[in-house]
C-alpha cells in the first residue's frame, strides 16, 4: 500500500523531546486526518484538514500541533508529551465533495508507533 | 452524538467456514455511510466494504457481505470461505452524510482469528 505513507514507522522519545510525524498522500485527495489508536479504545479523531484548512480539532492537548502545508502533506509536531500519549498515530486522506455533495472513503497510512518514556 | 458498538471483542473461525461480525450504531440522522475496515498485524487499515444508508440493497465485495438493518441500526459483516489472511482486527465505522462532516466514528474493534 503506497497511497498514504507515514514516517517514521516507530518513534521513541523522552517527555522533553520535540519530534514530528510526517504523512504524505499520493492519491490527489483534498482532506487529511490524524487519528490516535490506543489499546482497547476506539480510534480517536484528532485533527481534520480540508483544502489545507483545519476544520476540526477534537479537543486535543496543545502539546500536539498539526501542520498542513499543502494538500499532499500533513505533519504532527510533538513536544513535552506524556507517557499516556504512547499510541499508534494514523494518518488518513479522502476526497471530499462540495457542501451537500458526496463524500468519499478515508484511506489510511500504516501508522507511527510512538512510545513516550 | 453518534456511537458505534462492536459487542464481540474477539471471534474465531475455521478456515473455509463463515463468520459474522456484529456492529450496531446509534444516530438520529437518516442519511449516512457505514464502513468495515480491516487492520492486519502489519497495522495498515484497509477498507473492506462500504454501505450507503439510503440504499436498501446490502453491499457485497467478493467473500465479504453486509447485513444492513436500518431500522434496527445494525450493520453486520459476513465473511464467507474464511482464509488465513482474513485474520485481523475489524472495525465498524459510521460517517454522517451531511455536507461538511468528515468525521468517522469507530467501534472498538473485533479481533478475528482464523484457525487452519
Amino acid at each position: 500500500e503506497t497511497g498514504v505513507t507515514q514516517t517514521p514507522r516507530h518513534l521513541v522519545m523522552g517527555m522533553t523531546n520535540k519530534k514530528s510525524l510526517k504523512c504524505e498522500q499520493h492519491l490527489g485527495h483534498n482532506a487529511m486526518y490524524w487519528y490516535k489508536q490506543s489499546a482497547k479504545k476506539p480510534l480517536e479523531l484528532m485533527f481534520v484538514y480540508s483544502l489545507e484548512e483545519r476544520v476540526e480539532n477534537n479537543s486535543v492537548p496543545s502539546r500536539f500541533s498539526p501542520e498542513c502545508p499543502n494538500s499532499s502533506h500533513l505533519f504532527l509536531h510533538l513536544h513535552t508529551l506524556q507517557p499516556e500519549d504512547s499510541a499508534l498515530y494514523l494518518c488518513a486522506s479522502s476526497q471530499e465533495g462540495l457542501a451537500g455533495g458526496p463524500t468519499d472513503t478515508q484511506y489510511f497510512g500504516p501508522g507511527t508507533r510512538l512510545t513516550v518514556l | 452524538a453518534q456511537t458505534v458498538t462492536q459487542s464481540q471483542p474477539e471471534m474465531s473461525v475455521q478456515e473455509a467456514e463463515t463468520v459474522t461480525l456484529s456492529c450496531t450504531y446509534d444516530t438520529s440522522e437518516s442519511d449516512y455511510y457505514l464502513f468495515w475496515y480491516k487492520q492486519p498485524p502489519s497495522r495498515q487499515m484497509i477498507l473492506v466494504i462500504r454501505q450507503e444508508a439510503y440504499k436498501q440493497q446490502n453491499a457485497t465485495e467478493n467473500r465479504f457481505s453486509v447485513n444492513f438493518q436500518k431500522a434496527a441500526k445494525s450493520f453486520s459483516l459476513k465473511i464467507s470461505d474464511s482464509q488465513l489472511g482474513d485474520a485481523a482486527m475489524y472495525f465498524c465505522a459510521y460517517r454522517s452524510a451531511e455536507g461538511g462532516s468528515e468525521k468517522l466514528v469507530f467501534g472498538k474493534g473485533t479481533k478475528l482469528t482464523v484457525n487452519p
